[in-house]
């Protein structure tokens, strides 16, 4: 069994560029969630997908965007980017339909992203 | 709105000592509670979740947490440390029913010396 995978694993960008993060959920996970953990925090929830249509949004502005494709796996769209974009990105998977019971998430690796 | 505190953002033990993490939360509604351990340069793992039933929950790695909800507490513990403990801890809550997302405190570093 597969497990979450991301790419790439680093990434260095300049200020006001764009950048496309790619997560493959775990082997038959239907739900993506990505988080943004700046250093020294922890995660903070950004958006998840389900079933390719998004289904909860945390507190980041609009630049922030996401696709989940019909094998399930997503990206993540980051537009004008900013300093404090710097960060890890992780992305996590889950089997089950969010509105159930708890699903447990399964994480990735994550990508380093580093604006300059 | 749910937050997670968590007390103390490094805690330094000696091998074999007692490992105890903090984790304080604050939620509308009852909650789901985890603990995830993330070592240098991955992603995070799950040690244990707290979801319904029996409050004290055993983990993986031979971690428990105690579901307190008079002192809405999620306490992490270990009874005996060892050197591959040392790792950032986070402890996250739950109570979106729509989307599983997880709320995480800022997380504590565990160092253990031999």
């Amino acid at each position: 069994e597969t497990g979450v995978t991301q790419s790439p694993t680093h990434l260095i960008k300049t200020r006001g560029q764009q950048v496309t993060l790619r997560c493959s959920s775990q082997s038959g996970h239907n739900t993506v969630s990505w988080y943004q953990q700046a250093l020294g925090q922890g995660p903070q929830f950004i958006f998840q997908y389900y079933r390719e249509e998004e289904n909860g949004r945390g507190n980041f502005p609009p630049r922030f965007s996401g696709l989940q494709f019909p094998n399930y796996s997503s990206e993540l769209n980051v537009n004008a980017l900013e300093l404090d974009d710097s960060a890890l990105y992780l992305c996590a998977s889950s089997l089950g339909q969010p509105t159930t019971t708890y699903n447990e998430q399964f994480f990735g690796p994550g990508t380093r992203l580093t604006v300059l | 709105a749910q937050s997670v505190t968590q007390l103390g953002s490094h805690v330094s033990v000696s091998e074999g000592a007692l490992v105890l993490l903090r984790c304080n939360y604050s939620s509308s509604v009852p909650p789901y509670l985890f603990w995830y351990v993330q070592y240098p340069n991955q992603g995070l793992q799950l040690l244990l979740k707290y979801t319904t039933g029996a409050t004290l929950v055993k983990g993986i790695n031979g971690f428990e947490a105690e579901f307190k909800k008079s002192e809405t507490s999620f306490h992490l513990t270990k009874p005996s440390a060892h050197m591959s403990d040392a790792a950032e801890y986070f402890c996250a809550v739950s109570d979106d029913q729509n989307t599983d997302k997880l709320i995480f405190g800022t997380g504590t570093r565990l160092q253990v010396f031999p």
